[in-house]
């Protein structure tokens, strides 16, 4: 079946230790995007990438790392620097780059990270 | 302000009521429009795309006013399953790539 996988659905974590998130896609999409959700507010972007070996800051991306060595995947680091990390993370792709306008985003079903 | 806002509810509608919602932005050179649902603790699902002549899809219309920059969503005939939270997303001016995500709208349906 063609789609986003994110795995794990649920990490725990230790303060102070660094965890890689994976989201993997097999839909051909051009473009990928991290977001974090907290109760009560929007989505807010991390990082995204719209080409392989290429990708961009977002809005929050302070703590976080990422890398986007083949189309399909898009993991996103967690680092001890984040100092908030506990959120619903979801990663989202997107099928093609067309100047001025903004395609559709297609989302995973998210990992639950809690920092214990 | 921001960027892009919603009424967060809940709005609470008996079963076959007509419902609507309302969302502002903040940019008016926004140029893509769309309704994201999302259930709980699910990411969020495509509902549709706004355009600016207006589009139905089902018991569905989302309508969009950019001399006043709101966009709106009415659900005709609720149904139970309806019951969730209503995303409203405008695209970020300047890149094609970035969405600007309101907080939602939570819908509750109910017999």
């Amino acid at each position: 079946d063609g789609g986003i996988t994110q795995s794990p659905k649920y990490l725990f974590r230790k303060e102070g230790q660094n965890v890689t998130l994976s989201c993997e896609q097999n839909l051909n999409h051009d473009a990928m995007y991290w977001y974090r959700q907290d109760p009560g507010q929007g989505l807010r972007l991390i990082y995204y990438s719209q080409i392989v070996n290429d990708f961009q800051k977002g809005d929050i991306a302070e703590g976080y790392s990422v890398s986007r060595e083949k189309k399909e995947s898009f993991p996103l680091t967690v680092t001890s620097a984040q100092k908030n990390p506990t959120a619903f993370y979801l990663c989202a792709s997107r099928p093609r780059i067309v100047a001025g306008v903004a395609d559709t985003q297609y989302f995973g079903p998210g990992t639950r990270l809690t920092v214990l | 302000r921001k960027e892009v806002e919603q009424d967060p509810g809940p709005f609470n509608v008996p079963e076959g009521a007509t419902v609507a919602f309302n969302c502002t932005y903040s940019n008016s050179a926004s140029q893509s429009f769309f309704w994201y649902r999302q259930d709980c603790r699910k990411e969020p699902k495509l509902l549709m795309s706004v355009y600016s002549s207006g589009n139905e899809d089902g018991r569905f219309t989302a309508q969009l006013n950019r001399a006043s920059q709101y966009i709106s969503l009415l659900i005709r005939d609720s149904k139970l399953s309806d019951s969730a939270t209503y995303l409203c997303v405008v695209s970020t001016p300047g890149t094609a790539s970035k969405l600007t995500f309101g907080t939602g709208t939570r819908l509750q349906v109910t017999l």
